[in-house]
């Protein structure tokens, strides 16, 4: 068990919709990462939050949005949903912004019909 | 932007044999992280062994070690005595010390079947 927790660990919803993906880090943590695994894109860094702030962003689209409340849980919110957005979806944390030893929650697998 | 390429989709051995896994990546950065992830059926992403790049001797976890050559790009793994446990995606990755705009950087993927 590496710590992270993510939830739901299955969702299924329709084109067209919203939902929200919730991640808590390890205690202590203060970066949240999240990835999207796809099989055709493969891994692929969304957006990266340290202490509440946006620190990095990667291949995330304008349709998605993340935030990390002062609790340090981050939300992951998905919208205007397409088929190719079902993924699996990682959230990582680590103990500091620049700390490159990560641990990976279990993923919500996002099932769009 | 860096990239890691996996060259092997897919790799099937004998239990308690020695497998090695290719990774190449290509940066400009000399300051950097590799690490190898496992990821058994269960989906969950488990680091096995990281290696950082100033650092000229390989890094070994128990069965697992790396072959790291800086000058190649190269960075390998080594599965020592295999297990049946040890059947699992594994991916290559690359961090940019400090973290950087692209986070962890993930090749594409060897799938590692071992069979009894």
């Amino acid at each position: 068990d590496s710590g992270v927790t993510q939830t739901p660990k299955h969702l299924i919803t329709a084109t067209g919709q919203r939902v929200t993906l919730r991640c808590s880090p390890r205690s202590g943590d203060l970066s949240v990462y999240w990835y999207q695994q796809s099989l055709d894109q493969g891994l692929q860094f969304l957006i990266q939050y340290y202490n509440g702030e946006e620190r990095a962003k990667g291949n995330i689209l304008e349709r998605f949005s993340a935030q990390q409340f002062p609790d340090l849980h981050s939300e992951l919110n998905l919208s205007s949903l397409e088929l190719g957005d079902s993924a699996l979806y990682f959230c990582a944390s680590s103990e500091s912004a620049n700390n490159e030893k990560l641990f990976f929650g279990s993923g919500t697998q996002l099932s769009v019909l | 932007a860096q990239t890691v390429t996996q060259s092997q989709p897919e790799m099937s051995v004998q239990e308690a044999e020695t497998v090695t896994l290719s990774c190449t990546y290509d940066t400009s950065e000399s300051n950097y992280y590799l690490f190898w992830y496992k990821q058994p059926p269960s989906r969950q992403m488990i680091l096995v062994i990281r290696q950082e790049a100033y650092k000229q001797q390989n890094a070994t976890e128990n069965r697992f070690s790396v072959n790291f050559q800086k000058a190649a790009k190269s960075f390998s793994l080594k599965i020592s005595d295999s297990q049946l446990g040890d059947t699992a995606m594994y991916f290559c990755a690359f961090m940019m010390k400090g973290g950087g705009a692209d986070g962890l950087t993930f090749g594409k993927g060897t799938h590692l079947i071992i069979q009894p």
